[in-house]
């Protein structure tokens, strides 16, 4: 079975840290997807990559194609990024996304 | 933000009783999903759309069908409601697949008692 692991399934961090996600794969994907889930309940979004690395303000996302695996990275860290972090991939072609847990992460000031 | 509206938000129903959910997007987005999140599991596929009338099975389609008789709407229905059914319920849309962005709905809970 297709599988998507994140780690940690928790994170608490103190304000300006830098933080880590990880996303893990069991196979070759098509496509890997990272979106934030904020406490309201709202999904967004984040990253679309299938190599290489991206940037966006304080967020990095990457992806290792040979280790099947991806990060996403918080620099100086900020309360506002308490949210749950979600990693979904597309296993081959256009086949429909599969979603990790997903790790809840909590920014102290 | 992109046009995606989830209707209702919130919903208590009856065990039994048939319930439709509607997405409506305003994108012209050819790609449409209905997921559920439930505690201890990452977003499932329900169902699934490529285009109007074209629909698939995703990993949980028991119990719902879904219709997309135009672009903008996808609707979610469960004929006859069970507690397991009990969920939140995500509305998704991209352009091209998987391949690119997803926009989500807002949600929406549904209680069945």
């Amino acid at each position: 079975k297709n599988e998507v692991e994140q780690s940690p399934q928790n994170l608490t961090a103190q304000e300006g840290e830098f933080i880590t996600i990880n996303c893990s794969y069991s196979v070759g994907i098509s496509a890997l997807h990272w979106l934030q889930q904020h406490p309201g309940g709202g999904i967004v979004s984040l990253f679309m990559l299938s190599s290489g690395k991206k940037k966006h303000g304080r967020l990095i996302a990457t992806i290792n194609i040979q280790e099947k695996h991806s990060s996403l990275h918080i620099t100086a860290s900020h309360p506002r990024d308490s949210a749950v972090y979600i990693c979904a991939v597309s296993f081959s072609g256009n086949t429909p996304l599969v979603f990790g847990k997903g790790t809840r992460l909590s920014v102290i000031a | 933000d992109a046009g995606i509206t989830q209707s209702p938000r919130h919903k208590v129903t009856e065990t039994g009783t048939p319930v439709t959910l509607r997405c409506h997007q305003t994108e012209n987005h050819r790609y449409m999903y209905w997921y559920r999140q439930d505690p201890g599991h990452g977003l499932r596929l329900i169902h699934y759309s490529y285009g109007v009338k074209d629909t698939d099975k995703g990993e949980v389609s028991d119990g719902y069908s879904v219709s997309r008789s135009k672009t903008e709407d996808f609707l979610l229905t469960l004929e006859s409601a069970t507690s397991s059914q009990t969920s939140v319920y995500f509305c998704a849309i991209s352009d091209q697949g998987v391949n690119t962005e997803a926009f989500f709905g807002q949600g929406t809970r549904l209680t069945v008692v």
